[in-house]
């Protein structure tokens, strides 16, 4: 199962460009990096979701380099309303067939505050 | 609203005691997923089930049950309720299994407390 590092905490001011980064290094072949958004008493929420290079919607980008051993995920001109928890998750793609088991890892996040 | 709905909302229940947390995944979602959020361990996952079928456990403790049922609701059992049980309970649910393009969507939680 790929571990994933990301920092405890973030400040940043609004309007500004944060880049919260993961490093996953056991990544495996057919995982995929997925990015979830908890706001305080909610349920997380999928925000974007990438194998490599560059994805971009209309939230965010993430940044995937060759290696896949880490990722980026830039939100652009935050907003106070962007102050939540940020989760990396490695999501391997499900077996075709037979039972399978697999992990879903969390972890504890980025809790990214953003100050007026 | 993600369409996955939980109930209850609120729970407060003695030490010893058993509680049955209900969850109703999205229309047409066949996969639900139970996890544990605690203040110092994050979001833990517990349980998988897929179409009524256990597909995959996590940090699942053997006090703690679940199943999923023909019409696609699950319930998360705990029995045997601990302090360190206190905590936020999500369900989420997906259209497969968990995988790329098959995202999590979350409903809004139990929060329950154990006195």
């Amino acid at each position: 199962l790929a571990k994933t590092t990301q920092p405890i905490s973030m400040d940043s001011y609004e309007g500004q460009e944060v880049n919260i980064t993961c490093s996953h290094n056991n990544i495996a072949t057919n995982d995929y990096i997925t990015w979830y958004q908890q706001f305080p008493s909610q349920g997380p929420r999928f925000i974007i979701q990438g194998y490599k290079t560059k994805v971009t919607n209309e939230v965010a980008s993430l940044f995937i380099p060759a290696d896949r051993k880490s990722s980026t995920l830039s939100l652009p001109r935050v907003s106070l309303s962007d102050t939540a928890v940020y989760y990396c998750l490695p999501l391997r793609a499900a077996p075709i067939s037979g039972a399978g088991s697999y992990q879903l890892t969390f972890g504890k996040g980025t809790k990214l505050s953003v100050i007026p | 609203d993600s369409g996955v709905t939980q109930t209850p909302k609120h729970l407060i229940t003695a030490t010893g005691q058993r509680v049955t947390l209900r969850c109703s995944p999205r229309s047409g979602d066949l996969s639900v997923y139970w996890y544990q959020q605690s203040l110092d361990q994050g979001l833990q996952f517990l349980i998988q089930y897929y179409n009524g079928e256990e597909r995959a456990k996590g940090n699942i403790l053997e006090r703690f049950s679940a199943q999923q049922f023909p019409d696609l609701h699950s319930e998360l059992n705990l029995s045997s309720l601990e302090l360190g049980d206190s905590a936020l309970y999500f369900c989420a649910s997906s259209k497969d299994l968990a995988s790329p393009g098959n995202e999590q969507f979350f409903g809004p939680g139990t929060r329950l407390t154990v006195l």
